[in-house]
């Protein structure tokens, strides 16, 4: 199965300042089978991007996804308030479909 | 807006059997192409998709967990459900259910529901 590791674990940042979140696959994602979801506790997941760069609906533009094979990034522009929370990648080019272990977003 | 609510016990025993199901709301089960997914969260770990139903009944799970899992469809509740046999502690997490594009990506999910294994 494919492995997907995120960096940082962690990232403290400040509202307005930018973020990039890295996804890198232990194996090519076919077709850059690659989603990003946001996750709140307690609170269902957000699907953000699929298809490594299309924003799902109602995804504000200043989350964007890119990349292609192993290396992926998701980048939030400009850090609002209410973008504070874990985000995950996802891997769905290949059975079983795997996620990566996340990456917290907090408030520095 | 589709919605998606988890129920079941919080509270299973070892070696018995887990069981969830997923109410879908704001649309129905049957309509487009979508296949209905469960995954679950242990604490401290990442997701792990368990498996997915179609509405046809036909299924695909992890091979993890495969020799394990049973998921079903009821169209005429708008329910899909999660057994999970011989259960340990390590199928303690929270599981959650959610829409799955059929190219394999999760839409909308619910808020998921804690199920502790422990005697």
């Amino acid at each position: 199965e494919i492995v997907l590791t995120q960096s940082p674990g962690t990232l403290s940042l400040s509202p307005g300042e930018r973020a990039t979140l890295s996804c890198r696959a232990s194996q090519s994602v076919s077709s850059s089978y690659l989603a990003w979801y946001q996750h709140k506790s307690g609170q269902a997941p957000r699907l953000l991007i699929y298809a490594a760069s299309s924003r799902a609906t109602g995804i504000p533009d200043r989350f964007s996804g890119s990349g292609s094979g192993t290396d992926f990034t998701l980048t939030i522009s400009r850090l609002e308030p209410e973008d504070f929370a874990v985000y995950y990648c996802q891997q769905y080019g290949s059975s079983p479909r795997t996620f990566g272990q996340g990456t917290k977003v907090e408030i520095k | 807006q589709v919605q998606l609510q988890e129920s079941g016990p919080g509270l299973v025993k070892p070696s018995q059997t887990l069981s969830l199901t997923c109410t879908v709301s704001g649309g129905s089960i049957s309509s487009g192409s979508y296949y209905w997914s469960w995954i679950r969260q242990p604490a401290g770990k990442g997701l792990e998709w368990i498996g997915r139903v179609y509405t046809t009944g036909s299924t695909n799970s992890n091979p993890s967990l495969k020799s394990r899992v049973t998921i079903s469809v009821d169209t005429s509740k708008n329910q899909f459900s999660l057994r999970l046999n011989s259960v340990t502690a390590a199928d303690t997490a929270v599981y959650y259910c959610a829409r799955d594009r059929s190219s394999g990506y999760y839409d909308y999910w619910g808020q998921g529901t804690l199920v502790t294994v422990s005697s």
